[in-house]
């Protein structure tokens, strides 16, 4: 399974809302996981089952879509949210993670 | 607190081998799915390899099955990746990362990563 992110870079500013798009090349049923990464740092798990908050993430973060076609919203982008995102599939091996989309300061 | 810290990266040629550890801690490690995932340079993370809680079903991306082994010592609590056979596009920092209860697909605790590098 193919996943697809768009765009790939976005550049935007503090308080901004942001939205990321990730496209399966099947359906995936709700079995999407955003993640964020820090430079240097190890991915974070934001959303899973699509739509559901992990523990501990802000609630500024979150997620819908199903099947195909799903989106991460950032409502009030801040400081710390300058990273790269990532979609990943884990309907079925083997595991596939979107290209990245990284988020910039404008 | 749940604990993941990677170990063994290294500089190595081409066609050589290396075996990265991942010693886990504040949780029950032998409960749990445990992955390698690698994010190369310049470029997005990568599923390299899964194995199941016993370590009795290792599963592999195509680009590592045949020369990368992974496996569990689920009475050090250690991860472990074989690697051999290396070749430049394997340079990455490697990531262990813990599966969430009851989705083997979805990683919700990562180590730090650890650095390889493969050039002559």
């Amino acid at each position: 399974i193919q996943m697809t992110q768009s765009p790939s870079t976005l550049s935007a500013s503090v308080g901004d809302r942001v939205t990321i798009t990730c496209r399966a090349s099947q359906s995936i049923s709700d079995l999407l996981a955003w993640y964020q990464q820090q430079p240097g740092k190890a991915p974070n798990l934001l959303i899973y089952k699509a739509s559901s908050l992990e523990s501990g993430v802000p609630s500024r973060f979150s997620g819908s879509g199903s099947g195909t076609e799903f989106t991460l919203t950032i409502t009030g982008l801040q400081p710390d949210d300058f990273a790269t995102y990532y979609c990943q599939q884990y309907n079925s091996y083997s595991w596939t993670f979107g290209q990245g989309t990284k988020v910039e300061i404008k | 607190e749940v604990q993941l810290v990677e170990s063994g990266g290294d500089l190595v040629q081409p066609g050589e081998s290396l075996r990265l550890s991942c010693a886990a801690s504040g949780f029950p490690f032998s409960s749990y799915v445990m992955t390698w995932v690698r994010l190369p340079p310049g470029k997005g993370l990568e599923w390299v390899s899964t194995i199941s809680h016993p370590g009795t079903s290792p599963y592999y991306a195509d680009s590592v099955k045949g020369r990368f082994t992974i496996s569990r010592d689920n009475f050090k609590n250690t991860l472990y990746l074989q690697m051999n056979t290396l070749r430049a596009d394997d340079t990455a920092v490697y990531y262990c990362a813990k599966a969430s209860s009851g989705y083997s697909g979805l990683f919700d605790y990562w180590g730090q990563g650890t650095l390889v590098t493969v050039s002559s």
